[in-house]
């Protein structure tokens, strides 16, 4: 069973102090690793997407990464806008996406 | 252009009644996915549907969950005799193909039950 755990579940920064947010995942045959942000009382928005370890993908203060058993979404000088609940997916060789619970970043000024 | 869009945004049902929840997707995309999002969790896969055929529905929760997508474009998730239970934000998404495409969701339908 393809699974996907988030951590920390919540994560509180001051404004620019960078950190990391993690995800695990167990899945038979990775198609892709999706990266949401998702504001309160809206749908996920895309970020990113890595197919395969070794992959980085950067916008503007977002870094993506991924390895084998895990991706890493590196925010680095965040802003107060850049709180949200950050979403991490995988897709199976099947079309479908698992995503995991989420952190929730708070970003204060 | 457009997003993908979704009606109503907020709807309440007494429990037993049925109810529709539209989804209208992004023009050109071939792919439509369902999925129910519980409070502080991450959303759920439903069902799947590719132009006007569903090629996956394993995560419709029970037989009381029905969706379709009769021209391959707007789709509708129907649940009838709505539970407590079934209270829920109710995300569609749609892709420009599949599989690997990003999928880009609506803003979602919150689904109360009383």
């Amino acid at each position: 069973e393809d699974q996907v755990t988030q951590s920390p579940e919540a994560l509180r920064l001051q404004e620019g102090e960078s950190s990391s947010l993690n995800c695990s995942y167990t899945v038979s045959g990775l198609r892709g690793l999706f990266w949401y942000r998702q504001d309160p009382g809206k749908g996920p928005e895309f970020l990113f997407t890595l197919y395969s370890a070794g992959e980085e993908k950067e916008k503007e203060r977002l870094k993506a990464t991924l390895t084998k058993k895990e991706s890493f979404l590196h925010i680095t000088a965040p802003k107060p806008e850049d709180s949200a609940t950050y979403l991490c997916a995988v897709q199976p060789p099947r079309s479908t996406l698992t995503f995991g619970k989420g952190t929730m970043l708070l970003v204060s000024p | 252009g457009a997003g993908v869009s979704q009606s109503p945004r907020y709807k309440v049902a007494k429990r037993g009644q049925d109810v529709a929840l539209r989804c209208d997707p992004i023009s050109g995309h071939v792919s439509l996915f369902w999925y129910q999002q519980a409070l502080g969790q991450g959303p759920e896969f439903l069902t799947y549907f590719q132009n006007e055929a569903q090629l996956d529905k394993s995560g419709l929760p029970s037989d009381r969950f029905f969706a379709e997508r009769p021209e391959g474009s707007v789709s509708t998730l129907k649940i009838q005799r709505t539970q407590q239970e079934d209270s829920a934000v109710y995300l569609c998404a749609s892709s420009l193909g599949t599989p690997s495409y990003e999928q880009y969701f609506g803003p979602g339908t919150r689904l109360t039950v009383t």
